[in-house]
């Protein structure tokens, strides 16, 4: 176990819906990064928040957006649901260093999401 | 830039013998260089780390990875497989002043009894 949390596991949604992602980090940890696993794709990297700011971006989509508040959960908005989007969407925390390249990220057991 | 390739998409062995899955790494600077193994539907979890200390380096459950700069390679290896080893490796790398991790494409293990 990570300490990583992701709610809900499982996710059946139908095509133009809207869904939230939650993730809480592992105690202590300031940063907050989100990815996403398809079979296509493969495993990559959305956007990363630290303390509340958004630090880097990744191939996420504009229809997809994401926030970190002052509990330090983070959040990850996805609209306008299309099939593709059909994916394991990974939360990971690390420790309260930011950008510094030692530092280990810790993923959560994700959320599988289904668009139909 | 930073890429990481993993030469085998699947690799097969029998339970008791050598485990060996390969990734070759491209960074413009110094990287981390990671191993995640991801179990059937589970999460994923990290087996070690290579941040610019010894170049071999040991991980859990067996699993070692020694660091190559002449090569950029970063094998994996573990001299004794066991049926709980079946599962998804992914090789990861992080490169100085980049937040995100990039990763392989996987190597899906199998181990045989």
């Amino acid at each position: 176990d990570s300490g990583v949390t992701q709610t809900p596991k499982h996710l059946i949604t139908a095509t133009g819906q809207r869904v939230t992602l939650r993730c809480s980090p592992r105690s202590g940890d300031l940063s907050v990064y989100w990815y996403q696993q398809s079979l296509d794709q493969g495993l990559q990297f959305l956007i990363q928040y630290y303390n509340g700011e958004e630090r880097a971006k990744g191939n996420i989509l504009e229809r997809f957006s994401a926030q970190q508040f002052p509990d330090l959960h983070s959040e990850l908005n996805l609209s306008s649901l299309e099939l593709g989007d059909s994916a394991l969407y990974f939360c990971a925390s690390s420790p309260r260093t930011s950008g510094g390249v030692q530092e280990t990220q810790y993923f959560g057991p994700g959320t599988r999401l289904l668009v139909l | 830039a930073q890429s990481v390739t993993q030469l085998d998409s699947h690799v097969s062995v029998s339970e008791g013998t050598p485990v060996l899955l390969r990734c070759n790494y491209s960074s413009s600077y110094s990287p981390s260089l990671f191993w995640y193994v991801q179990h059937p539907n589970k999460g994923l979890q990290l087996l070690l780390k290579y941040t610019s200390a010894a170049t071999l380096v040991k991980g859990i459950n067996g699993f070692e990875a020694e660091f190559k700069k002449s090569e950029t390679s970063f094998h994996l290896t573990k001299p004794s497989a066991h049926m709980s080893d079946a599962a998804e490796y992914f090789c990861v790398v992080r490169s100085t002043g980049r937040r995100a991790l990039t990763f392989g494409s996987g190597t899906r293990l199998q181990v045989q009894p």
